[in-house]
């Protein structure tokens, strides 16, 4: 069945640090990719998607690219901030976006 | 975008007791919700998906009279953990369609003692 693996954390950054959370991905059919965030006490917040082969998704300075090749959808920032700290989730979905399959979540602290 | 409001946050229960969590769809309409429940270290793990006006579609492995689920309107889903167990302890969290993209709650953390 269809099933993501992501990077264990916690992963410790000093701020302007470069950020890779590596994501990789089985799934049966042709699935969209997503990276989430969850920040203390809220819900989880798309940051980015891709919904095939070779899209980049990117947003606040996060970018991810939908690897077929490599069944891999890394997250990546050039230079993280205090503020980025969070917990990330790695996320693959059908075409109707119903069901989603999940990472086990990579907490991220970034230290001043 | 879009808001999914849960509650409550957290909870602590004795054991054989019954809790109840709410999941509302706040500005938007949601003929479908999904519950997730996320043990320590591992996966957000789909449980069921819940339908307004009928009855919930459980996984595989979910025990559906263990957790009851009721979608009695376009904006609320409930999920009931009945006779709670120390092994139901965990992270419940529910999301909500709106358009192509998907909202989630902020999730609840359950412990059952």
């Amino acid at each position: 069945g269809d099933s993501v693996t992501q990077m264990e954390g916690p992963v410790t950054l000093s701020e302007e640090a470069f950020l890779t959370i590596n994501c990789t991905y089985t799934a049966t059919g042709y699935p969209s990719l997503f990276w989430y965030v969850q920040y203390p006490g809220e819900g989880l917040q798309l940051l980015l998607k891709a919904t095939k082969a070779d899209d980049k998704g990117s947003n606040k300075g996060f970018e991810a690219t939908y690897r077929k090749e490599t069944t891999s959808f890394h997250l990546e920032k050039g230079s993280v901030q205090v503020s980025d700290s969070a917990v990330y989730f790695c996320a693959l979905s059908d075409l109707g976006f119903n069901k989603f399959y999940f990472g086990s979540g990579t907490k991220l602290n970034v230290k001043p | 975008g879009a808001v999914v409001s849960q509650h409550p946050s957290w909870v602590i229960c004795k054991s054989g007791t019954s809790v109840k969590i709410e999941c509302r769809s706040l500005d938007f309409q949601a003929t479908t919700m999904f519950w997730y429940r996320q043990f320590p270290k591992q996966s957000l793990m789909l449980m069921a998906t819940s339908n307004e006006g009928s009855k919930a579609t459980y996984e595989q492995g979910v025990e559906k009279d263990k957790f009851l689920i009721n979608h009695a309107s376009l904006t609320l889903s409930t999920l009931t953990v009945t006779s709670a167990h120390p092994e139901d302890s965990s992270f419940y969290i529910c999301s909500a369609q709106e358009n192509t993209e998907a909202f989630f709650g902020q999730g609840t953390r359950l412990t059952v003692v």
